[in-house]
Parts: C-alpha cells; sequence; structure tokens
C-alpha cells in the first residue's frame, strides 16, 4: 500500500471523446506526476505538478492536460481521444524537492484506459 | 538525451540466480531505480542506488552500478517463481523529479 489511490480502476472511451482521471495522494505530498504505460512499454512521462502549478512535461500534445487541487488530490485530462491513448495511466506523489529519499515517490496503482 | 535500455526477455530455473541488465545515457542521473511489476497489477519499487555508490545489498536483491560504463544491473537469488513479472530499470535526476523507465525485461521461472 503506497497511500496512493486512482479511479477509475477501468474505463472505456470511443474515439473523440474526452475523459478525466483521478489521482488521490498522501497528506502533505506536494508533488504529483502522471506517466503512460502503454502495452509492452515502459512508463512515459506525461507531466508534473508542484503546489499546483505544472512543473514540466514530456512529449505529449497540449490535448493532455492536468489540475492539482489543494486536497492532495489531482486529475489528468485527455481531450480528443485516440486509439493510440490506450494505456495503463499512473500516478505517482511524493513530498516535494529536496524533502524526501529516492524511496519517497509513491505510485497509485492505475487506471487502464481502452479507446475503441 | 534520456534513454534507458534493458533486453526484453530472460528465463531462469528455479533456484538460480537472476541477473538483469540496464544501461542509461543520461550521467547527470543520482537515483537509479528497479521497479517491479506484475500483470495487471501497479508499479513496486524493489529497490534503488545512489550514482556515487557501486553496490547495494537487500535481502535477495544484489544492484551493481557502472558508472563509467552507465550500466546497471540486478541479481535477484534464489529466483523463486513469485519473481515472475516485468523488471523495470529507471533513471532520475533528483527524489521528485521525472523518472525514466526502460521497456522492461520479463523475467520468467521455469521449474
Amino acid at each position: 500500500e503506497t497511500g496512493v489511490t486512482q479511479s477509475p480502476t477501468h474505463l472505456i472511451k470511443t474515439r473523440g471523446q474526452q475523459v478525466t482521471l483521478r489521482c488521490s495522494s498522501q497528506s502533505g505530498h506536494n508533488t504529483v506526476s502522471w506517466y503512460q504505460q502503454a502495452l509492452g512499454q515502459g512508463p512515459q512521462f506525461i507531466f508534473q505538478y508542484y503546489r499546483e502549478e505544472e512543473n514540466g512535461r514530456g512529449n505529449f500534445p497540449p490535448r493532455f492536460s492536468g489540475l492539482q487541487f489543494p486536497n492532495y488530490s489531482s486529475e489528468l485530462n485527455v481531450n480528443a481521444l485516440e486509439l493510440d491513448d490506450s494505456a495503463l495511466y499512473l500516478c505517482a506523489s511524493s513530498p516535494g524537492f529536496g524533502q524526501g529519499a529516492a524511496d519517497t515517490q509513491y505510485f497509485g496503482p492505475g487506471t487502464r484506459l481502452t479507446v475503441l | 538525451g534520456e534513454d534507458v535500455e534493458q533486453s526484453l526477455f530472460l528465463s531462469v530455473r528455479e533456484g538460480d540466480s537472476s541477473v538483469i541488465n540496464c544501461t542509461y545515457t543520461d550521467s547527470s542521473s543520482t537515483y537509479l531505480y528497479w521497479y517491479k511489476q506484475e500483470p495487471g497489477a501497479g508499479l513496486q519499487l524493489l529497490t534503488y542506488i545512489f550514482s556515487n555508490m557501486d553496490m547495494k545489498q537487500d535481502q535477495r536483491l544484489t544492484v551493481l552500478l557502472n558508472k563509467k560504463d552507465k550500466h546497471l544491473s540486478l541479481r535477484i537469488a534464489d529466483t523463486q517463481t513469485g519473481d515472475s513479472a516485468i523488471y523495470f530499470c529507471a533513471e532520475s535526476y533528483s527524489s521528485a523529479s521525472k523518472i525514466i523507465f526502460g521497456s522492461g525485461t520479463r523475467l520468467s521461472i521455469r521449474p
């Protein structure tokens, strides 16, 4: 148990639709990162939020957006879904920069998104 | 650039040692990790090593780091059926930075 939860567990959408995935971090964790893990691949960094501001972004288009809230929850929004967006989406939270060791970035169980 | 490479498959006999290898490109990485992922499950941090260390041992797990060659390995002693999973090598600059993952090595155990 990492104390990080994600919802929903599974989701099926169709092309062109929009989706919102949610992550609830541990209390006190100011940093949340989102990753996309396609089938047979390692997780790819989407973006990171630190104290409710975007703090770095990977090679993902603007239709991937996020929000982080003061209550340590966060969202990943994906607009205009494409078939290739089918993947496991993972969030990871940590206390913040300079405040922890390498084992303090905790991953949630993920949301599996299928786009038909 | 940022890239982590590892072999895709490894098959070992139950009771033998497993050695999973990885190479990375970013010399500024401070943290090097090994994660385990079982089918349908999320990521489990197995162990990690700081870039100023050569070796770390944790029960059945031994991590070796050759910083000059940017080569990381994970040795699992006395491999058991429960060790069947995908193992990801990964790196990051700091404890809260983005983590760069390899594509994973699928470890299968034969009787």
